[in-house]
């Protein structure tokens, strides 16, 4: 069964760091997503993405953050100058269709700052 | 601000009885739920999911039963086995959105 294949699974950076986290999507999926999890907290929403651009995002995605889609099978999300409150389990997501279509996750990378 | 809220943090459950999870939501756009299950160190993985022009979908063990007057939905787990222990979420989205809302996940433990 084809699946959303995230790396490296676990991250430890410094404060102030640029950390790039790396999805590869299902190849047939058109909309690609970003989501964390704060340890003991709900899955939050970072940012949506739908051909090439992105198409929504969160309060939480500020200009430390970007995704690319640099070559038409990875989905990037860089955070240029990481802080100790981006630690956090992130989660890439995909699905073929917006509309009523449920999203395939990958196993998440858990970034830790120090 | 939760739109989507599940109150109940954890839920045990003897095995081979019914395992019941609820799911409160806010936003009346909502129209398409989900529930996923995880386990640690994975992603989250589909479940089920239910659609706001039907009151129930069931598959397996699993029936999902949606409220609308009540915004409420909830997810039964008939029987409930061992290798049902997991963190449950509840998700919702509106076709007018690009963004599924995510519960703050109940944790199931079966107990053999």
């Amino acid at each position: 069964e084809p699946e959303v294949t995230q790396t490296p699974s676990h991250q430890v950076t410094q404060m102030g760091q640029e950390v790039i986290l790396r999805c590869v999507p299902i190849s047939n999926h058109l909309y690609f997503y970003w989501y964390r999890q704060i340890l003991g907290q709900k899955v939050e929403f970072l940012v949506s993405f739908y051909n090439n651009e992105i198409s929504e995002k969160s309060e939480i995605f500020d200009d430390q953050f970007s995704v690319e889609r640099p070559d038409g099978s990875n989905f990037t999300l860089k955070i240029r100058s990481t802080k100790l409150e981006d630690s956090a389990m992130y989660f890439c997501a995909s699905t073929t269709d917006r509309v009523n279509e449920k999203l395939f996750f990958g196993s998440g990378t858990q970034l830790s700052v120090l | 601000d939760q739109q989507v809220k599940q109150n109940s943090p954890s839920l045990s459950v003897q095995e081979g009885r019914i395992s019941i999870l609820n799911c409160d939501y806010t936003n009346s756009m909502f129209d398409y739920f989900l529930w996923y299950k995880k386990y640690p160190a994975e992603g989250p993985t589909f479940l089920i999911s239910i659609s706001s022009i039907k009151d129930k979908n069931e598959d397996g063990r699993f029936t999902v039963f949606l409220n609308k007057s009540a915004k409420h939905l909830s997810l039964h787990i008939v029987p409930s086995q061992p290798g049902d222990s997991a963190v449950y979420f509840c998700a919702a989205s509106a076709y007018t959105g690009n963004q599924f809302y995510f519960g703050t996940g109940t944790s199931l433990t079966v107990i053999p």
